[in-house]
């Protein structure tokens, strides 16, 4: 079946530590995103890349940092200067068009 | 700076009846619509799109209407079901560009 896969739905971290949340994707999408969603707010673009070995910031992407190094891939790091990481990771792949926008079922990134 | 923007946090419809959900936006350079929907704890799925030339876009139980003039979009459901009950998301872009702008969300319950 084609669907974009993130993993792991549910992560804790302590303060200071880095942390990967994978995304994989295999509808041959060129396009991936990284969205943020918190209580209260839209889904806020993080980060998202175009084509393979290209990535452009979003409208948030300080303290986070991703790859592209693969078409199915693209991994976002949570990294130690996020000032408040605790949220709901939602990525995203398309092909030309919005309505192809497809999400993933989402990371629970929990910051003790 | 919220673009877009979607003023109800949450709205109660009895089944049968319509759900009107109600979305503004700031950015007059936006020419293109699209809602999403999403179940808790999955990610959003498309649901109904309209771009600028039209006003109005139907499919199935559900409508979107645009006015260009007021930058306001509403979303109908009619009748509402049970199974609709979840967040639904406003959305905007400029044509052929990299982001799309989410709004905050609408909580719609569907009691019976």
């Amino acid at each position: 079946d084609g669907g974009i896969t993130q993993s792991p739905k549910y992560l804790f971290r302590k303060e200071g530590q880095n942390v990967t949340l994978s995304c994989e994707q295999n509808l041959n999408h060129d396009a991936m995103y990284w969205y943020r969603q918190d209580p209260g707010q839209g889904l806020r673009l993080i980060y998202y890349s175009q084509i393979v070995n290209d990535f452009q910031k979003g409208d948030i992407a300080e303290g986070y940092s991703v790859s592209r190094e693969k078409k199915e891939s693209f991994p976002l790091t949570v990294t130690s200067a996020q000032k408040n990481p605790t949220a709901f990771y939602l990525c995203a792949s398309s092909s030309p068009g919005w309505e192809e926008l497809f999400f993933g079922e989402g990371s629970r990134l929990t910051v003790l | 700076d919220q673009q877009v923007k979607q003023n109800s946090p949450s709205l109660s419809v009895q089944e049968g009846r319509i759900s009107i959900l109600n979305c503004d936006y700031t950015n007059s350079m936006f020419d293109y619509f699209l809602w999403y929907k999403k179940y808790p704890a999955e990610g959003p799925t498309f649901l109904i799109s309209i771009s600028s030339i039209k006003d109005k876009n139907e499919d199935g139980r559900f409508t979107v209407f645009l006015n260009k003039s007021a930058k306001h979009l509403s979303l109908h459901i009619v009748p509402s079901q049970p199974g609709d009950s979840a967040v639904y998301f406003c959305a905007a872009s400029v044509y052929n560009t990299d982001k799309l702008i989410f709004g905050t969300g609408t909580r719609l319950q569907v009691f019976p």
